[in-house]
């Protein structure tokens, strides 16, 4: 069981590269977040999504897209990366969807991305 | 506007020196309180959830409580394997997860 999974661990990219997150979970959990964590500031939420099939903006949606591929598996894409784009990014997990009800969340390894 | 904050946020204590740390908040409507562990390089990890004013709950040498406006994370007899980042989040009814910045806590052997 390895929990929520994320690759890669480690990325660099040049101003307007594009790249592809991925995240999968194997807790069988209905809703998927992906945050990114900036330094003297809390997880701020990009998008999240409740259920399969259904993705929705969170706090900081802009410069990025998401695909719930299956229930297991939600990537998160930068098409043109920018350099206010670097940061840690985080997917993280929960078993009900985020407003039917407190549920704890469960957070993978993160992804440390530099955009020069 | 939601927020949470943080004191301090940084501590540092020796071994076996007990302190707390604090979640402030001011949500329009708390629909339930986290405490996550971060260690350097890795994912939050779940600590405790709190409902409601009075509440506590404890795990080790941690026990975390809540108020109408705030939490504590009290640490007892605090060991080096203890050194982390904590994190709180609040989760608002109709709204998503608001994460405060973090308290860094060394404890030095």
């Amino acid at each position: 069981n390895a929990g929520v999974t994320q690759t890669p661990k480690f990325q660099v990219l040049k101003t307007g590269q594009s790249m592809t997150l991925q995240c999968a979970q194997d807790m069988n959990h209905n809703s998927m977040y992906w945050y990114r964590q900036d330094p003297g500031m809390g997880l701020r939420l990009i998008y999240y999504s409740a259920s399969e099939g259904t993705t929705d903006k969170g706090e900081v949606p802009n410069g990025y897209n998401v695909s719930r591929l299956n229930k297991r598996e939600f990537s998160l894409r930068l098409e043109s990366a920018a350099p206010s784009q670097t940061s840690v990014y985080f997917c993280a997990s929960s078993a009900l969807p985020l407003q039917g009800g407190t549920d704890t969340q469960y957070f993978g390894p993160g992804t440390r991305l530099t955009v020069l | 506007e939601d927020q949470v904050t943080q004191s301090p946020e940084a501590l540092r204590l020796q071994e076996g020196e007990s302190s707390s740390l604090n979640c402030s908040y001011t949500v329009s409507g708390l629909r339930g309180l986290f405490w996550y562990r971060q260690d350097p390089g890795k994912g939050p990890e779940f600590l405790f959830t709190l409902y409601s004013a009075g509440e506590e709950k404890e795990k080790e040498r941690l026990k975390a409580t809540l108020t109408k406006k705030e939490s504590f994370l009290h640490i007892t007899a605090p060991k080096p394997e203890d050194s982390a980042t904590y994190l709180c989040a609040v989760q608002i009814y109709g709204q998503n997860f608001v994460f405060g910045p973090g308290t860094r806590l060394s404890v030095l052997p």
